[in-house]
């Protein structure tokens, strides 16, 4: 079975710009959840969305927004970005959401200069 | 709210010594309990959770962990090392309101050298 899978692996983008990065669920996992990891912040949840709908959130801003399609993957978009946004963005999928096995993808590299 | 104590940022080992990574949680309600390594490079792998019941979870790659209630810990321990355990590994909690939300905390290093 494939594992989760995330596009881009590596982006460079400049502040003041948006993105939009993709999460490939493992097939049959309906619930996608989304972390981003910094050096100096760790890994923090962002959201959650599970059935198309946005089911948990984290701390922060609105400039930060995902959504889920009928087929289960996912996209996070942050706009306006900031410096600060430099981060690992990780993706991780499980079959039915709460306590069970999170998959996690390689994530994808942004680099905000 | 819950929050998540590595008490250890690098743990520096010798191969074939055993080892002992610790967390200590805080929340105020039931929680469940999760460690996971990531590579190099790589996404988070899960060694291992506690969702209820016997309080001494084994995982893979010879990890397991003991889930300690009165002194809110769940530490992880491996009797024997390799080279190839060298990786980060991170304690996470949820609670069983928000379970798919992980708290992860910051991160032990483990390095293990020959």
């Amino acid at each position: 079975k494939a594992g989760v899978t995330q596009t881009p692996r590596y982006l460079i983008k400049t502040r003041g710009q948006q993105v939009t990065l993709s999460c490939s669920p493992i097939s049959g996992h309906r619930s996608v959840s989304w972390y981003q990891q910094t050096p100096g912040q760790g890994l923090q949840f962002l959201f959650e969305y599970f059935s198309e709908t946005q089911r948990n959130k984290g701390n922060f801003p609105g400039r930060f927004s995902g959504r889920q399609f009928s087929n289960s993957r996912s996209e996070m978009n942050v706009s306006t970005l900031e410096l600060g946004d430099s981060a690992l963005y990780l993706c991780a999928s499980s079959s039915a959401g709460g306590p069970y096995e999170q998959y996690f993808g390689p994530g994808t590299r942004l680099t905000v200069t | 709210a819950q929050s998540v104590t590595q008490l250890d940022s690098q743990v520096p080992v010798f191969e074939e010594a055993p080892v002992e990574l610790r967390c200590n949680y805080s929340s105020s309600v039931s929680v469940y309990l999760f460690w996971y390594v990531q590579y190099p490079n790589q996404g988070l792998q899960l060694l291992l959770k506690y969702l209820s019941g016997s309080t001494l979870v084994k995982g893979i790659n010879g990890f397991e962990a003991e889930f300690n209630k009165s002194q809110t810990s769940f530490h992880l321990r491996k009797p024997s090392v390799h080279i190839s355990d060298t990786a980060e590994y991170f304690c996470a909690v949820s609670s069983t309101g928000t379970a798919s939300k992980l708290t992860f905390g910051t991160g032990t290093r483990l390095q293990v050298t020959l």
